[in-house]
């Protein structure tokens, strides 16, 4: 079975303070996404990577960065965090290529910024 | 605009019965794929059934179908039998365009539909 694993279900952090979200896979999965999750608004893509090293800016990046250094790894960096940010992050990651193949989620790590 | 659209913020069942969560989308690329996910309140998004944009016959996994309508751009989920455990957010996403071409497989999810099952 393929697992996605973050490194924390839950986390509270202040404002201001440099937060690491991890995120690893175990199935040699080319692409990893980070989505932030709030009510009402779906998921929403913050950035994607199809390869090490490589990073792609989703649909709402400002406030954060992401890094790729081994494969399996994604991790996501809020540089300063602000209320705004409280919210639940799903990591996935899915093969590439394949029109067919569905993304993997973990199970999230829901972020509160004081 | 949207890309994907769920009406039902929110629906009720009766347990064993049947129930359609709607989702209509917008694209005008003639290649692009339809899932379901479904996310109980432990957080997990959980892989339920895909259908592909040439796909002659609606996709069908245990109790979910997917009743797909190409002209009217609708992918409506069927849970038939429901159960208590089916008790869930749900979403439907898209994936559009030729794949190495930008998308690089992104996933475009609606707002989701809650569904709670009745004893």
């Amino acid at each position: 079975d393929v697992k996605v694993t973050q490194s924390s279900r839950y986390l509270v952090k202040r404002t201001g303070e440099k937060v690491f979200l991890e995120c690893v896979q175990d199935m040699d999965h080319e692409n990893m996404f980070w989505y932030r999750q709030d009510p009402g608004l779906g998921l929403r893509l913050i950035y994607f990577s199809y390869d090490v090293k490589m990073k792609e800016k989703g649909d709402i990046p400002e406030g954060y960065s992401v890094s790729r250094e081994k494969k399996e790894r994604f991790s996501l960096i809020l540089e300063s965090a602000s209320t705004n940010q409280t919210s639940m992050y799903l990591c996935a990651s899915s093969f590439l290529p394949g029109f067919y193949n569905e993304q993997f989620f973990g199970p999230g790590t829901r972020l509160t910024v004081l | 605009a949207q890309k994907i659209t769920q009406t039902q913020p929110g629906m009720f069942v009766q347990e064993k019965e049947a129930v359609t969560l709607d989702c209509t989308y917008d694209t005008s690329d003639p290649s692009y794929g339809l899932f379901w996910y479904k996310q109980p309140s432990s957080g997990e998004m959980i892989f339920l059934i895909y259908q592909g944009s040439y796909d002659q016959q609606n996709a069908t996994e245990g109790r979910y179908s997917l009743n797909f309508q190409k002209a009217r751009k609708s992918a409506n989920l069927v849970i038939s039998a429901s159960q208590l455990g089916d008790s869930a957010m749900y979403f439907c996403a898209m994936r559009e365009g030729r794949l190495g071409m930008g998308s690089q497989g992104n996933l475009i999810f609606g707002k989701g539909t809650k569904l709670s099952v009745k004893p």
